[in-house]
């Protein structure tokens, strides 16, 4: 049990376009989704957290206007990297707890490899 | 500032040995949890273990145990017969109130 999936899990895309990159729980109900990005080499940085049904709250120093995050279900979270630049490039991961609190358990999608031309 | 430290960037241990990895954390909170998280080459994360930080017991889940000594803000775990698979990074994280926040990984090989 408790099997996130992540779509796509690469993505090479043009500079200037957007793209979205989907969440979703598989046998549960995730009421918080996080949003992690991490660099080769590097540990996870926490970008964003979502409850189902609320905004999500950004961590500093992340564009929420360049990374839109929907959670519109209790198995759906959609993270839109719009105008990607090739900075924008890197390893996407999101993870999913049953209840709400960063305390919970977070269970890992297999992550989504983004390259920007 | 809460922070995690592995101090270990990478180790190597010999197949079916014994290896102890590191972490250390600061913060002011007293209610938390504790994890440490595996990344195998598919960069998969996968929970290892867990601890809440109001249990003075050291959580067990088979080959992994934890040392946890609180006054210490000190998290390690060992890992017992080492096995081929246990290659990865490993992570440690801590969630004190609305934060989560992830060591810098240590990379350990298991050599056979």
């Amino acid at each position: 049990g408790a099997v996130v999936s992540q779509h796509p899990s690469w993505v090479i895309c043009k500079s200037g376009t957007s793209v979205k990159i989907e969440c979703r729980s598989l046998d549960f109900q995730a009421t918080t989704m996080f949003w992690y990005r991490q660099f080769p080499k590097q540990s996870l940085m926490l970008m964003a957290t979502s409850n189902e049904g609320s905004k999500a709250t950004y961590e500093q120093g992340v564009e929420k206007d360049k990374f839109l995050i929907n959670h519109a279900s209790l198995t759906l979270s959609t993270l839109t990297v719009t105008s990607a630049h090739p900075e924008d490039s890197s390893f996407y991961i999101c993870s999913a707890s049953r209840l709400t609190g960063v305390w919970e358990t977070q269970y890992f999608g297999p992550g989504t490899r983004l390259l920007v031309l | 500032a809460q922070t995690v430290t592995q101090s270990q960037p990478e180790m190597s241990v010999q197949e079916a040995e014994t290896v102890t990895l590191s972490c250390t954390y600061d913060t002011s909170e007293n209610n938390y949890y504790l994890f440490w998280y595996k990344q195998p080459p598919s960069r998969q994360m996968i929970l290892v273990i867990r601890q809440e930080a109001y249990k003075q017991q050291n959580a067990t889940e088979n080959r992994f145990s934890v040392n946890f000594q609180k006054a210490a803000k000190s998290f390690s775990l060992k890992i017992s017969d080492s096995q081929l698979g246990d290659t990865a990074m490993y992570f440690c994280a801590f969630t004190p109130y609305d934060k989560v926040i992830f060591g810098p990984g240590t990379s350990l090989s298991v050599i056979p």
